[in-house]
C-alpha cells in the first residue's frame, strides 16, 4: 500500500531563517506530488506540484521553492522565512480518482 | 469570488440529527468533486468522491452533485460526536496534473 511521510512534524523558526521540509512516498513509482499550505482556520492552498523528477510547477508567487531530486522525494524550501509563511504544510499524492492522499503534515511557526 | 465556497459555519447539530454541508464552485469545467474530513491538528482524509450528477451514498454519508447549479453537498445522517470536525469541499480536473482546489471548510460540532 502507498504511504506518505513528512518531517519534521513541528517546527519553530525565526524570521529570516532557512527552511527545508521533506516528503517521501512509499509503495508507488513516479507519482504526482503536491505541496499545500493551510493557514489557521482556512482551506488548503496549492503551492507546488510535480509530475516527475526535476519537474516543478509553482501555483502562487511566494518566497518558497520546491525540488524533486528523486522519484519519491519532494522538498519544500525557503532561503529566508517570513511571518506569513507560518502554517500547516501538507504533502499529497493523487489516487486513481484524482483524490488527494495527504501526509501527516508539518506545522511551521515563524516567530 | 472564490473558486470553491462553503457555508461559513460553524454548524452545530444534536447527536442523531442530519448535518447538511454545502459547497458551490465557479469553474464549470470541474470534473471531480470531493469531501474531506479534517480533525483538529490532523491532515485531511477523503470521505466521499463524486463525479456525475445525482446522489452517492456511503454508509451514513450522502454526497449530492448538481453540475447545472454548480453545487455539491454532503449529508451526514445520524450524526455522532465523532463526526465533529472540519469538512473541506474540493473540486478537481481529471488531467495529468490532477490538481484540486479547496474551499475554506465548514466546522461541524455534534452535541451529545
Amino acid at each position: 500500500s502507498q504511504t506518505i511521510h513528512q518531517w519534521p512534524a513541528t517546527l519553530v523558526q525565526p524570521v529570516g531563517s532557512p527552511l527545508s521540509l521533506e516528503c517521501t512516498v512509499e509503495g508507488t513509482s513516479n507519482p504526482n506530488l503536491y505541496w499545500y499550505r493551510q493557514a489557521a482556520g482556512r482551506g488548503l492552498q496549492l503551492l507546488f506540484y510535480s509530475v516527475g523528477i526535476g519537474q516543478i510547477s509553482s501555483e502562487v508567487p511566494q518566497n518558497l521553492s520546491a525540488s524533486r531530486p528523486q522519484d519519491r522525494q519532494f522538498i519544500l524550501s525557503s532561503k529566508k522565512l517570513l511571518l506569513s509563511d507560518s502554517g500547516f504544510y501538507l504533502c499529497a499524492f493523487p489516487g486513481m480518482g484524482y483524490e488527494q492522499f495527504f501526509g501527516p503534515g508539518t506545522r511551521l511557526t515563524v516567530l | 469570488q472564490k473558486e470553491v465556497e462553503q457555508n461559513s459555519g460553524p454548524l452545530s447539530v444534536p447527536e442523531g440529527a442530519i448535518a447538511s454541508l454545502n459547497c458551490t464552485y465557479s469553474d464549470r469545467g470541474s470534473q471531480s468533486f470531493f469531501w474531506y474530513r479534517q480533525y483538529s491538528g490532523k491532515s485531511p482524509e477523503l470521505i466521499m468522491s463524486i463525479y456525475s450528477n445525482g446522489d452517492k451514498e456511503d454508509g451514513r454519508f450522502t454526497a449530492q452533485l448538481n453540475k447545472a447549479s454548480q453545487y455539491v453537498s454532503l449529508l451526514i445522517r445520524d450524526s455522532q460526536p465523532s463526526d465533529s470536525a472540519t469538512y473541506l469541499c474540493a473540486v478537481g480536473y481529471n488531467t495529468n496534473a490532477g490538481k484540486s482546489t479547496f474551499g475554506d471548510g465548514t466546522t461541524l460540532t455534534v452535541k451529545p
